[in-house]
């Protein structure tokens, strides 16, 4: 169990629909990061966030937003959802400090988003 | 952008057998991660390398970070079953890029 906690599990939706994904980091953790990984594909980053702040984009589309609570929770919000975008979705966290982001993610189980 | 470039793509093995495999990068990395995932969960971290030429060992599995800055493997001895499995190489670059790229997989299967 890495101690990052994301759900739903399994999210099945339909085209043109908005879905909230959410995560909880390990508890410590500061940054959060969201990741997509498609059928028999690599982890693509999305974004990242830092006790509440963004840090960095990825290739993370415009009808994608996250944010992140000052209970240092993250919710990654998916809008006009197509075909597409079905997917697994991770969650990671890691104990990174500002003064140095280079501590191992540690991710969660994900959540399978299915867009019909 | 950062490439990785990870071989093979997939193993096919008998119980018992060594397995390498390896990732290069077009940039320099100051971290090299490898994670396991297991189907239907998330990656799970196997060994983390911060300095070029580290090599750090984790039971039969044995990473090491290139000499170059550019590379990494992964030895893995004495494959049992539940070492099947994608292993996925990751890497950060310096000076500040806090995102960490993933390689592409090893899909590691064992034949009976």
């Amino acid at each position: 169990d890495s101690g990052v906690t994301q759900t739903p599990k399994h999210l099945i939706t339909a085209t043109g629909q908005r879905v909230t994904l959410r995560c909880s980091p390990r508890s410590g953790d500061l940054s959060v990061y969201w990741y997509q990984q498609s059928l028999d594909q690599g982890l693509q980053f999305l974004i990242h966030y830092y006790n509440g702040e963004e840090r960095a984009k990825g290739n993370i589309l415009e009808r994608f937003s996250a944010q992140q609570f000052p209970d240092l929770h993250s919710e990654l919000n998916l809008s006009s959802l197509e075909l597409g975008d079905s997917a697994l979705y991770f969650c990671a966290s890691s104990a990174d400090r500002a003064s140095s982001y280079n501590s191992p993610l540690h991710f969660g189980n994900g959540t399978r988003l299915t867009v019909t | 952008g950062q490439q990785l470039n990870q071989s093979p793509q997939s193993m096919f093995i008998q119980e018992g057998e060594d397995v390498s495999m390896n990732c290069t990068s077009s940039s320099i990395f100051n971290t090299w991660l490898w994670y396991k995932q297991d189907p239907g969960e998330g990656p799970v971290l196997l060994i983390a390398l911060y300095k070029a030429g580290e090599l750090t060992s984790n039971g039969r599995l044995t990473a090491q970070f290139g000499i170059t800055r550019k590379d990494s493997f992964l030895n893995i001895s004495a494959s049992i079953p539940s070492d099947v499995g994608i292993y996925f190489c990751a890497g950060r670059v310096p000076f500040g890029n806090e995102k960490l790229t993933f390689g592409t997989g090893t899909r590691l299967t064992i034949i009976p």
